[in-house]
């Protein structure tokens, strides 16, 4: 399995509350990823990261932001919780722009 | 805009009895087909990804295959193990970064 580790694992938090969800990894690989996956829907992109300090936005990125300052580190931001955020997060990684991504085991966010 | 349509939804099969889901696919330059598999609770597992038209890939009782299309995942004599959610994706040369699911294709292998 790929090392990839997400925190927290499920959070829930108020509407208008910032959140940030961290994903990890250990296998040094260049391209991040984050998605939400929600019922109806495929998984969609919100942000990609392809090194060190370089994001860009996805299909779905309105209302969230990103960082990675480390390799191994991407960070997810909400800056002001909506309820249409509730959804699984994932992150994933991959070695190649054009290879196949491996996924973390998600976080389940919930907005009250 | 890449769109990826998989059927069906839901597919129920009799343990050893074989069966193929569906991935049909619009893509401005195709830069690869992905299959993964996504257990309840927990992140996809990436499976196969293919190229070009006429390429096939095997994994256990998995075969993946391409056309200009589509794409067929074969099930082969499947167990209860099998049971999973199964995602299909595309990427194409418009995004390269970016890959685009289907909304999946829910198995259940019945002993």
């Amino acid at each position: 399995d790929a090392g990839i580790t997400q925190s927290p694992r499920h959070k829930v938090t108020e509407t208008g509350t910032p959140v940030t969800l961290r994903c990890h990894q250990t296998e040094n690989h260049r391209y991040m990823y984050w998605y939400r996956q929600d019922p109806g829907h495929g998984l969609r992109l919100i942000h990609y990261s392809y090194g060190v300090k370089d994001t860009d936005k996805g299909e779905v990125s309105d209302g969230y932001s990103v960082s990675r300052s480390k390799t191994e580190d991407f960070l997810l931001t909400l800056e002001s919780a909506t309820s249409s955020q509730t959804s699984v997060y994932f992150c994933a990684i991959s070695e190649f722009d054009l290879g196949e991504q491996y996924f973390g085991p998600g976080t389940r966010l919930t907005v009250t | 805009e890449d769109q990826v349509t998989q059927s069906p939804e839901a597919l129920r099969l009799q343990e050893g009895e074989s069966s193929s889901l569906n991935c049909s696919y619009t893509v401005s330059g195709l830069r690869g087909l992905f299959w993964y598999r996504q257990d309840p609770g927990k992140g996809p597992e990436f499976l196969f990804t293919l190229y070009s038209a006429g390429e096939e890939k095997e994994k256990e009782r998995l075969k993946a295959t391409l056309t200009k299309k589509e794409s067929f995942l074969h099930i082969t004599a499947p167990k209860p193990e099998d049971s999973a959610t199964y995602l299909c994706a595309v990427r194409s040369g418009a995004g390269s970064y970016q890959l685009t699911f289907g909304k999946g294709t829910k198995l259940s292998v019945i002993p």
